[in-house]
């Protein structure tokens, strides 16, 4: 299947940082979503991008669709602890009806 | 309460034996999906359904099977054909979006680890 590029694939920082991550394709994608999954639980979405330079915020969260339509950007600002967890990206490509790709995903840890 | 309930949470079964994963959703949503997640990975795709009575494979569909009978459930069986079937099993429901009806919002339930002894 088609395949999504999620960078870094952890990050550790300190309480209070901002932290970026991003999704890259070489397709053209028509909606791109972010989502966090704590351990032992199902994805929860925090962000959904429907246009070409859409920037959304959603709390300390800001997800951003890229003017090409081949990549994402989420990124917190002054993380605290409980940001704990991984975050996948996932994009809706136009000729894929209801089918969702997935990132691998950014497994973040919070230093207090 | 609105919502995808998985069930069970935690589910042991002998090597072997065929096992049914439970997904019902009471969102209305047309299309769900089943995604599998070994540890420290992301989410493949098993199977997913658009509508009631239709389905299509995911990029690992071997040694599992659907159906799609009712809108609100989308049982997973994982048969014995399944060579590695210990893992995380995720169910999701989507509902689609925008102005153009375009674009697909998709919500998990709180997953089924399996273990295969």
């Amino acid at each position: 299947g088609q395949q999504l590029n999620q960078s870094p694939q952890s990050m550790f920082i300190q309480e209070g940082e901002d932290v970026s991550m991003n999704c890259t394709s070489s397709s053209i994608f028509n909606t791109w979503l972010w989502y966090k999954q704590e351990p032992g639980e199902g994805p929860v979405l925090l962000i959904a991008l429907y246009k070409a330079g859409e920037l959304t915020s959603n709390g300390r969260l800001t997800a951003q669709f890229g003017i090409t339509r081949k990549d994402s950007f989420l990124n917190i600002s002054a993380s605290i602890p409980s940001d704990v967890g991984i975050y996948f990206c996932a994009g809706q490509l136009r000729t894929s009806g209801s089918r969702l790709t997935f990132g691998e995903g950014t497994q973040l840890t919070v230093n207090p | 309460d609105g919502g995808i309930t998985q069930s069970p949470k935690y589910l042991f079964r002998k090597e072997g034996q065929n096992v049914t994963l439970s997904c019902e959703q009471n969102l209305n949503h047309d299309a769900m999906y089943w995604y599998r997640q070994d540890p420290g990975q992301g989410l493949r795709l098993i199977y997913y359904s658009q509508i009631v009575n239709d389905f299509q494979k995911g990029d690992i569909a071997e040694g599992y099977s659907v159906s799609r009978e009712k809108k609100e459930s989308f049982p997973l069986t994982v048969t014995s054909a399944q060579k590695n079937p210990t893992a995380f099993y995720l169910c999701a429901s989507s509902i689609v979006r925008g102005t153009a009806r375009r674009h697909t919002e998709a919500f998990f339930g709180q997953g089924t680890r399996l273990t295969v002894v």
